[in-house]
């Protein structure tokens, strides 16, 4: 079945730094990729959706300027939390689907904490 | 507004009895997809099962089959023959023609030896 890689798994980076994650379809083309956030037994929280070659769409209360993404290729899109702190210490997940009303499928999703 | 709703936070079954998950939806769209995930303790989100809003056949795959029932609006899963290695979070999911995707606040599911 489709696989959608995401890197790294876990990353602890000090207050300030910035933090990229990756997220690939490893055989699809991935027209559409979301970032998620969960917090500690919650439901997932989408972050934003990034269509290939376009400005990703943020909801509703995500920063855009702290929360960096980019859907340059059909297989990559990447999410760089800038100058991060404490409160942005959570469970970060991808998904990754190749067009409309077809499954997505997750990332292994990526533990940042924030020292 | 789409919506996901799971009134079962958490959710008992005896190893090898079947238990059923609940989910209904809300939405206006005539064109849609459901889908349940499986999360373990260990975090990553995995696919079980997807049904199309126009599928007329519950959707089946190894022990998990998806009760679908559009008219009630309800999308439950129904998992046979538990296994401990079963227990984890369950959510239900729904996936719109605008391309994105609302969960419900899962179900904790509980596998007893």
């Amino acid at each position: 079945g489709a696989v959608v890689s995401q890197h790294p798994s876990r990353v602890i980076c000090k207050s300030g730094t910035s933090v990229k994650i990756e997220c690939r379809s490893l055989d699809f083309q991935a027209t559409t990729m979301f970032w998620y956030r969960q917090f500690p037994k919650q439901s997932l929280m989408l972050m934003a959706t990034s269509n290939e070659g376009s400005k990703a769409t943020y909801e509703q209360g995500v920063e855009k300027d702290k929360f960096l993404i980019n859907h340059a290729s059909l297989t990559l899109s990447t999410l760089t939390v800038t100058s991060a702190h404490p409160e942005d210490s959570s469970f970060y997940i991808c998904s990754a689907r190749g067009g409309v009303n077809t499954e997505a499928f997750f990332g292994q999703g990526t533990r940042l904490t924030v020292v | 507004a789409q919506k996901i709703t799971q009134t079962q936070p958490g959710m008992f079954v005896q190893e090898k009895e079947a238990v059923t998950l609940d989910c209904t939806y809300d939405t206006s769209d005539q064109s849609y997809g459901l889908f349940w995930y499986k999360q373990p303790s260990s975090g990553e989100m995995i696919f079980l099962i997807y049904q199309g809003s126009y599928d007329e056949q519950n959707a089946t795959e190894g022990r998990y089959s998806l009760n679908f029932q559009k008219a009630r609006k309800s999308a439950n899963l129904v998992i046979s023959a538990s296994q401990l290695g079963d227990s984890a979070m369950y959510f239900c999911a729904m996936l719109f023609n605008a391309g994105k995707s609302t969960f419900g606040d899962g179900t904790t599911l509980t596998v007893k030896p």
